[in-house]
């Protein structure tokens, strides 16, 4: 159990519906990571905050997708008007400030767009 | 060119053999490596970092990293059907926190 958590674990919606997903990470942990991952991919970066802030985005998030973490602590990621192409595994990690290497990733959430 | 390159496999080898895991990359600003173990559905779970050149042991794992090739290894020993899982490669540059980048992962399977 590495301690970062996430919910749901699986989420099935249709086409054009939005989704929200949560991270809460490990408590000492002030930088929290998002990333998605396909089939047969590695984790693909997303977004990243430093306490509340959100420090960096990739390209890969569109317009559609949002990521808050109010107060440092858990973050939420939200999808508006989802695709087929969004079907992945969203991840979550979390890192202690000064670590560099030592992520620590949630179980991930499965999205399935129908 | 891909970031980071990694034979996806699958690759198959006997309960207690030594098995061989690599990773290419292109960016000499990447000093951080980790390797990281995620089984079917489940996030990935960290094994071995390492910082700059070098080796790095633990238990049955062995971590290499050889920064004048670009080139990174994963050794684990005496390898158990438990070790069946994908192994992903991953660096991070100088700017920590703000630049993971991952492989595609190896599919490993230690057969019994």
């Amino acid at each position: 159990d590495t301690g970062v958590s996430q919910d749901p674990r699986h989420k099935i919606t249709k086409r054009g519906q939005n989704v929200t997903f949560r991270c809460d990470p490990i408590s000492e942990h002030n930088r929290l990571y998002w990333y998605r991952q396909t089939l047969g991919q590695g984790p693909e970066f997303l977004t990243y905050f430093q306490n509340e802030a959100q420090l960096e985005k990739s390209r890969l998030l569109s317009d559609r997708f949002s990521a808050e973490r109010p107060k440092g602590s858990f973050s939420t990621l939200e999808i508006q008007r989802t695709e087929q192409g969004d079907s992945a595994m969203y991840l979550c990690a979390s890192i202690l400030d000064g670590g560099v290497g030592e992520q620590y990733f949630g179980p991930g959430t499965r999205l399935t767009v129908t | 060119q891909k970031e980071v390159e990694q034979d996806p496999g699958p690759l198959s080898v006997p309960e207690g053999a030594i098995v061989s895991l690599n990773c290419t990359y292109s960016n000499s600003a990447f000093q951080y490596f980790m390797w990281y173990r995620q089984y079917s559905r489940k996030g990935p779970e960290l094994l071995m970092y390492t910082y700059s050149s070098g080796n790095k042991e633990d238990g049955r794992f062995t971590a290499q990293v050889d920064k004048s090739s670009k080139y990174i290894s994963l050794f684990i020993r005496d390898s158990q059907p438990s070790d069946s899982a994908t192994y992903l490669c991953a660096m991070s540059d100088r700017n920590y926190g703000q630049n993971f980048v991952f492989g595609p992962g190896t599919r490993l399977s230690v057969l019994p």
